[in-house]
């Protein structure tokens, strides 16, 4: 399979904007691109998914150029319970390693 | 997502012990995976099932195998356990309309130790 990569870590700092960006180089033309939250002790939990441009949900806003071979989640004005690890999941079966995002006050 | 429920929550055992791990779901969804989660490895796909009839590797099947009892079921073997599968161990389901790519909705995991 090839791979989804994605920043091992990011800080930010309450009411800020934060862009998360997944590599996905050689991705199909039938797969979609989803993001993920993930608290300790729970299961990863559905954000927003998109396949090309830009979809906006009541949480998150999902970027995806033309060429589809990477994306960009935006979360506006984080909160400290936006402290968590996002994954970006292509298809269903390519997820990144993770990311985890450290909201401070 | 408390629809999808995964027993045990933990588990410790030893080395060469055959283990299962059972996903069960009220979501009535078709479609149905399993993950193990390592630290820095993020998910990675196990096995999944498009419907009762049908079973699929992913990307690290070896030494696993599962049993798709219904379409509410899905369980996941150890024959003989190894340490390095100790890990934490997810279910997650998904509808079937339209594509392949609906949201999946997971289990809030199972953890394994193998000493």
């Amino acid at each position: 399979l090839a791979k989804t990569t994605q920043p091992i870590s990011m800080d930010s700092y309450e009411g800020q904007e934060v862009n998360i960006t997944c590599s996905h180089n050689n991705i199909a033309t039938n797969d979609y691109i989803t993001w993920y939250q993930q608290f300790p002790s729970q299961g990863p939990r559905f954000i927003i998914q998109g396949y090309k441009t830009k979809v906006t949900n009541e949480v998150a806003s999902l970027f995806i150029p033309a060429d589809r071979k990477s994306s960009t989640l935006s979360l506006p004005r984080v909160s400290l319970s936006d402290t968590a690890v996002y994954y970006c999941l292509v298809g269903y079966m390519r997820f990144g390693a993770g990311t985890r995002l450290t909201v401070k006050p | 997502d408390a629809d999808v429920t995964q027993t045990p929550r933990n588990r410790i055992t030893k080395t060469g012990k055959r283990i299962m791990l059972e996903c069960s779901q009220t979501k009535g969804h078709d479609r149905m995976y399993w993950y193990r989660q390592d630290p820095g490895l993020g998910l990675r796909l196990i096995y999944y099932s498009f419907d009762v009839k049908d079973i699929n590797k992913g990307e690290i099947s070896d030494g696993y195998s599962v049993s798709r009892q219904a379409q509410a079921k899905f369980s996941l073997s150890l024959e003989s356990a190894i340490p390095n599968q100790t890990a934490l161990y997810f279910c997650a389901t998904s509808d079937s309309w339209a594509d392949s790519n609906q949201p999946q909705h997971f289990g809030d995991g199972t953890r394994l130790s193998i000493l």
